[in-house]
């Protein structure tokens, strides 16, 4: 069993601010990474996939990068909206499983 | 194109009965994941198949559970004999291929299981 970590576990920011969050997983091997984001009642819904070290996406406001090498990927949201609220998790894809983290449950004050 | 289906969204067992969760993929994929999600805790990665395969069951409990994916028809997975204990949401996910650097996985909206 991998354990993925991530923090903070819950965050509060005002509307408009930046704000990033971290997921940390072991290196040992891995094979991809992924970030979703799960709003209440909903699916979660896949944000991005990473393979390579020093791999950035970017999709609008929302970015993440990865460094396999030391075991973490950094989610950042630019300029934040209320609409961002949300819980984000990432997993870890290694052999055949996947492995989450508890997420970060994010709340953005308008 | 239709999301990944899961029935029923609640089920409610008595201790000692069996709980059926179905999974309908998307179209087109042929991979299935089932997770579920403890109170309190994170999505804990249970089974992988493939249609009519068991890729991988290690997270899966030895005993009362069961999980398949026939050539036609959604993925089933099975709890008898339920304990209060395998109260949970019970999401699956499905891809097109082995879910990784091509292939995201879409997840369904869970299937609330209660055991009273």
């Amino acid at each position: 069993i991998l354990n993925v970590e991530q923090s903070p576990q819950s965050l509060h920011v005002q509307e408009g601010d930046s704000t990033n969050f971290t997921c940390s997983f072991p290196s040992s091997n891995f094979y991809a990474l992924h970030w979703y984001r799960w709003e209440t009642a909903k699916s979660p819904e896949a944000l991005f996939v990473m393979t390579l070290n020093g791999d950035e996406k970017k999709k609008g406001r929302i970015s993440a990068t990865l460094n396999t090498k030391e075991g973490y990927s950094y989610l950042y949201i630019k300029g934040s909206q209320p609409e961002d609220s949300a819980t984000y998790l990432c997993a870890s894809h290694a052999g055949n499983q996947f492995y989450f983290g508890t997420g970060t449950s994010l709340t953005v004050i308008p | 194109n239709a999301g990944v289906m899961q029935n029923p969204r609640h089920l409610v067992r008595r201790r000692g009965q069996e709980a059926r969760l179905r999974c309908s993929p998307m179209k087109g994929h042929s991979h299935v994941y089932w997770y579920r999600q403890l109170p309190e805790e994170g999505l804990k990665f249970m089974v992988y198949l493939q249609k009519e395969n068991i890729i991988d069951e290690s997270g899966m409990p030895k005993e009362r559970f069961s999980a398949e994916f026939p050539k036609e028809g959604p993925s089933i997975l099975r709890i008898q004999q339920v304990v209060r204990g395998d109260s949970a949401a019970y999401f699956c996910a499905s891809s097109r291929g082995l879910a990784g650097s091509t292939y995201e996985q879409y997840f369904g909206p869970g299937t609330r299981l209660t055991v009273t």
